[in-house]
């Protein structure tokens, strides 16, 4: 069964600062990622999906792939204290149906 | 923005009562999904479903039924609960491997 990895489970940055999430997959045959958010209390909602390898940048925000080693990552640069959230990982195996696999998510504090 | 509502937001039922959650969209979307987000294993799916009439089952099917009856409604039955179903879940739709859209959750306890 395909899994998602992700890392680390909980990050802590200053204000202004970097943070990098960490994501891999089992499985080779994925076709794209996803970078979801949560904030306490709410349903996850996706930030951007990358499938190409190399970097993706929207905003403050850059996913980056790299299809040999079955890594994403996401860089918060700036990151602001309503950046603090829990991030998921999700890949999408066109082979497992319609659906995504969730990684099990990092809980990033920004401290203001 | 698309839109997904859940009911009710909150339940609390008994070991061995039934227990239905409701979800609607008005994204017209095909794909329907039910998970349960629990702390130390993420969003696991249980149920899902291509459009009306179809469910399929997810990884953690075990103890849930689904039900489409139309585009916008897909359900979620638990016909016996047990504590071990005590959870949030999350109802999301979507188009295949595009996004998904989730609903706010529902926040069920089983005593």
């Amino acid at each position: 069964q395909q899994k998602v990895q992700q890392s680390p489970e909980s990050l802590s940055v200053p204000e202004g600062g970097m943070a990098s999430l960490n994501c891999t997959s089992s499985d080779r045959n994925f076709q794209y990622f996803w970078w979801y958010r949560q904030h306490s209390g709410e349903g996850p909602k996706a930030l951007m999906s990358i499938f190409s390898d190399g970097d993706k940048k929207e905003g403050r925000f850059t996913a980056h792939l790299n299809k040999a080693s079955l890594h994403v990552s996401l860089h918060i640069r700036d990151s602001q204290p309503s950046d603090s959230a829990l991030y998921f990982c999700a890949a999408y195996y066109g082979s497992s149906g319609n659906k995504l696999i969730f990684g099990i998510g990092t809980l990033l504090s920004v401290k203001p | 923005e698309a839109a997904v509502t859940q009911s009710p937001r909150n339940k609390v039922a008994v070991t061995g009562g039934k227990v239905t959650l409701s979800c609607n969209q008005t994204n017209n979307h095909n794909n329907m999904y039910w998970y349960r987000q629990d702390t130390g294993h993420g969003l696991r799916l249980i149920h899902y479903s291509y459009g009306a009439g179809s469910t399929e089952k997810g990884d953690i099917p075990d103890g849930y039924k689904a039900s489409r009856p139309s585009q916008e409604n897909f359900s979620l039955i638990l016909e016996l609960a047990t504590p071990s179903q005590t959870s949030v879940y999350f109802c999301a739709s979507g188009t295949g491997g595009d996004t998904q859209y989730f609903g706010p959750g529902t926040r069920l306890l089983v005593l």
